[in-house]
Parts: structure tokens; sequence; C-alpha cells
């Protein structure tokens, strides 16, 4: 049971939008910032987005990040068959004093 | 260029200890900020984090199994280890280390990963 809520799975079509969510607490998302890290299938996860909507360099501008009170959400645009993947959304949780993430939701792209 | 890599057992029994092995280049830990912490992923199941520690030594462990995890850090060799005891199959997982940069919280740069099966 992950302290984090995402939905198991989410799909589109291609070039289409999708929007994932991740719901918390007041300790962890509510007084912390939301990271999400992208996993293809047999690869470590890598880093999409930092503080809540910050993108690393080499990430491209269809992945963006928006937080709100206890919720964050991930958008992915202009969806392409590359992007599936499972997706984790991650943060600190200052209660437990412990980083936590969510149970991930594997995206699908029809 | 921050590069990290797990090493360690591949097999450990039930009961037995595993001791784990974060070796790292790109940055040091005795650099103001830096921080490691493991994670890990049962086949199939999500990623759940296990233990950090900071440049300055402070470390934070996983309420549900801090009893059974230590992290430490060997500045000179750029090194962390994690050891948890008493493995228990359910403990079989990819183990993860990753780099957490000064600031607020988050991962910036993962290890390969390395597979970890608990059987007699």
């Amino acid at each position: 049971q992950s302290v984090l809520t995402q939905p198991p799975s989410v799909s589109a079509a291609p070039g289409q939008k999708v929007t994932i969510s991740c719901s918390g607490g007041s300790f962890n998302i509510g007084n912390n910032y939301v990271s999400w890290y992208q996993q293809l299938p047999g690869t470590a996860p890598k880093l999409l987005i930092y503080e809540d909507n910050k993108r690393p360099s080499g990430i491209l501008d269809r992945f963006s990040g928006s937080k709100s009170g206890t919720s964050a959400t991930l958008d992915i645009t202009g969806l392409q068959t590359g992007d599936e993947a499972d997706y984790y959304c991650g943060t600190w949780d200052s209660s437990l004093n412990a980083g936590v993430f969510g149970g991930g939701s594997k995206l699908t792209v029809l | 260029q921050i590069t990290l890599k797990e090493s360690g057992p591949t097999l450990v029994k039930p009961t037995q200890t595993l001791t784990l092995t974060c070796t790292f280049s790109g940055f040091s830990l005795s650099t103001t900020g830096e921080g490691v912490g493991w994670i890990r992923q049962p086949p199939g199941k999500a990623l759940e984090w296990l233990a950090g520690i900071h440049w300055n030594g402070d470390k934070r462990y996983s309420p549900s199994l801090k009893s059974r995890l230590t992290i430490a850090k060997d500045t000179s060799k750029n090194q962390v280890f994690l050891t948890m005891t008493d493995m228990a199959p359910v403990d079989t997982a990819i183990y993860y280390c990753a780099h957490r940069p000064p600031g607020f919280y988050y991962l910036d740069y993962w290890g390969q990963g390395t597979l970890v099966t608990v059987s007699s």
C-alpha cells in the first residue's frame, strides 16, 4: 500500500494527451515538492519532473507537471508509442521522515 | 556527469544479511547538500524508498524497515552501503541507488539496479 495514490493504468491514442494523477496528504504532497519518474520496460527509473513542474535538461516539453493542494498531476501531450512506460510520483513525507512513491501508473498508447 | 552502480550478491538465503554497495562518480559526499538514497522494486511491483544518507552523515530510514536497515558511506571511496538483516523471499527485488542533489528532495540520477533473489 503506497503512501501516494496513482491510477494503476492510463491509456490514450497516439498524438493525444494523457493526465496521470497522484494524491497524497498534508505531510507529503501538501508541504513538499513532487517529482515524477518514467520507467521504460526493463530499465531504471528516469527523472522527468522535479520541484512540481521543472524539467531536467533533455526532457521534452511534452511532459509537464503541476500541483494543487495535496494532489499532483503529470501531463503528457503528443503521445508516442515510445512513451509506453510506468510512471511514478515521489516526494518527501515530513511525518514519516522518509521518501515516498506512488504505486505507479502504466501508460498504454493505443 | 553523475553515474552510480550497485553491486553485491545476486542470491542470498533466508535469514541472511544482505550488504549492497553503491559506487558513484561525478559528485562527492563531502560536498554540502549531496545525498544518496536506496530504493527497491520487487518484480512487477512499485518502487519502495528504503534509506538515504547525506553529506553530513545524516541518515533516514523507511519506518517499516528501519529495524533491519543500516546505511553508511565511505566518502574517500565514493561509496554508500546498505545492509539489510534477516532477509526473506519477500525481499526479492531490484535494488537501486540514486543521487539526491542539494536542495529539495528528488532523485536525479539512478544506478542500473541489481537484482537480489532471496531463496534457499
